[in-house]
């Protein structure tokens, strides 16, 4: 048990939709990151908040955003969805502070783009 | 070619056995992570290494700095360690603490 949560748990989709994914992170911890993790592969990291923040992004289009909110808990959004959107969700909370940080995962978010 | 390569994809193996599964990255690190995944998709942090080597009950976690290679090892291996297990590193560079994953190693332990 990570004390991260995630919401919804399975999201079934059409192509061009939006979709709005949830995480909800342990008090205190500031930064969450956001990964995508398609079937077979290791995650891939989409950005990271931190104190409501974007704190880094990977090689992810716009249509890929996010927003942290200050009871920590952030979301992840998709604008005008692709069918290789189709993957796990991850979040991922960890406390800054030190140069090693251990990431606390959420469960995920299964989304599948029909 | 991945910053970070795991060996091998798939591994299956007999109750008991002793399990490696090995690492290699290419980049500069703070830290590398061993992780599992079960079939639920939840991921949970077995190993933080920075240097040397971790123990935990039967999980072995080794890092040489220099040859940028991790192994873990699994002693007297069990079907409940039937999972996914990723290595994942920490690069260093400045803004995001962000992870570099490796594609993951499948490893089914049978009765």
């Amino acid at each position: 048990e990570t004390g991260v949560t995630q919401s919804p748990t399975h999201l079934i989709k059409t192509r061009g939709q939006q979709v709005t994914l949830r995480c909800s992170s342990q008090s205190g911890h500031n930064t969450v990151s956001w990964y995508q993790q398609a079937l077979g592969q290791g995650p891939q990291f989409i950005f990271q908040y931190y104190r409501e923040e974007e704190n880094g992004r990977g090689n992810f289009p716009p249509r890929f955003s996010g927003l942290q909110f200050p009871n920590y808990s952030s979301e992840l959004n998709v604008n005008a969805l692709e069918l290789d959107d189709s993957a796990l969700y991850l979040c991922a909370s960890s406390y800054p502070g030190t140069p090693l940080q251990t990431q606390y995962f959420g469960p995920g978010t299964r989304l599948l783009v029909l | 070619k991945n910053e970070v390569e795991q060996s091998p994809q798939n591994l299956t193996a007999q109750e008991g056995e002793f399990i490696t599964i090995n690492c290699s990255y290419s980049v500069g690190i703070s830290a590398l992570h061993w992780l599992q995944q079960h079939p639920g998709g939840g991921i949970v942090s077995l190993f933080m290494l920075s240097s040397g080597k971790k123990k935990h009950g039967r999980l072995i976690a080794t890092i040489n700095i220099q040859e940028k290679h991790s192994s873990l090892h699994i002693t007297a291996s069990h079907p409940r360690d039937s999972a996914v297990y990723i290595c994942a590193v920490n690069p260093i560079i400045q803004g995001a603490q962000k992870l570099v994953f490796g594609q993951g190693t499948r490893l089914t332990i049978n009765p």
